[in-house]
């Protein structure tokens, strides 16, 4: 079945620093490859979506490149800030079935 | 309009108890979801709504009823809740979805429920 792994956090970075959040997955046919973003207290945000191979997804400086060879959509930002904490969800979707999510990373950015 | 509205934000209820939970959207999405989410897990799905009409059931407990009055709004009912069902209810609108799978999920702020 379809499955996405993501990295364990929480991930603490200092403001400003580089972020990456790494997510990797297994899908039959051609997944669709979303970034969720849940503030705390808050419900769920499309952050970006990238929907074939070596498209980019990118929104509020954040990136991830759809990655068929490595089955990867690994998250990035060049300079974190403390309105960034929160919890980010891959999530993919393939064909007509549900969208599946991984576990989430909590990002903690302290100023 | 891009919005989905869930009400209330916070209820408690006690194990007797019969509630709703409700969402509205107004994006002309034809497909509505619940989710439920425990505290530092995943969403997980438990409902979807095709044109009005259940498409998915996740096995959830016959405790949880979904209700699907027209296409703009998405209830939950909740009857005999156990301590456990304590979650956040999330409710999500898409466009129908079709073979490119690329129609993308808003959510709502959802609905923070304790059972006592």
């Amino acid at each position: 079945g379809n499955s996405v792994t993501q990295m364990e956090g929480p991930v603490t970075l200092s403001e400003e620093a580089f972020l990456t959040i790494n997510c990797t997955y297994t899908a039959t046919g051609y997944p669709s490859l979303f970034w969720y973003v849940q503030y705390p207290g808050e419900g769920l945000q499309l952050l970006l979506k990238a929907t074939k191979a070596d498209d980019k997804g990118s929104n509020k400086g954040f990136e991830a490149t759809y990655r068929k060879e490595t089955t990867s959509f690994h998250l990035e930002k060049g300079s974190v800030q403390v309105s960034d904490s929160a919890v980010y969800f891959c999530a993919l979707i393939a064909g007509f079935q549900k969208l599946v999510f991984g576990t989430g990373t909590r990002l903690l950015v302290s100023p | 309009d891009t919005e989905v509205t869930q009400t209330p934000k916070h209820l408690v209820m006690g194990m007797t108890n019969k509630k709703s939970l409700k969402c509205e959207q107004h994006m002309g999405h034809r497909a509505m979801y619940w989710y439920k989410q425990k505290a530092k897990k995943p969403p997980e799905l438990m409902f979807v709504y095709s044109y009005e009409k259940l498409s998915i059931n996740e096995s959830v407990p016959s405790r949880f009823s979904p209700e699907c009055p027209n296409s703009s709004l998405l209830n939950l009912h909740l009857h005999a809740l156990q301590p456990e069902d304590s979650a956040l209810y999330l409710c999500a609108s898409s466009q129908v979805r079709d073979r490119s799978g690329a129609n993308v999920l808003t959510f709502g702020a959802g609905s923070r429920l304790t059972v006592l």
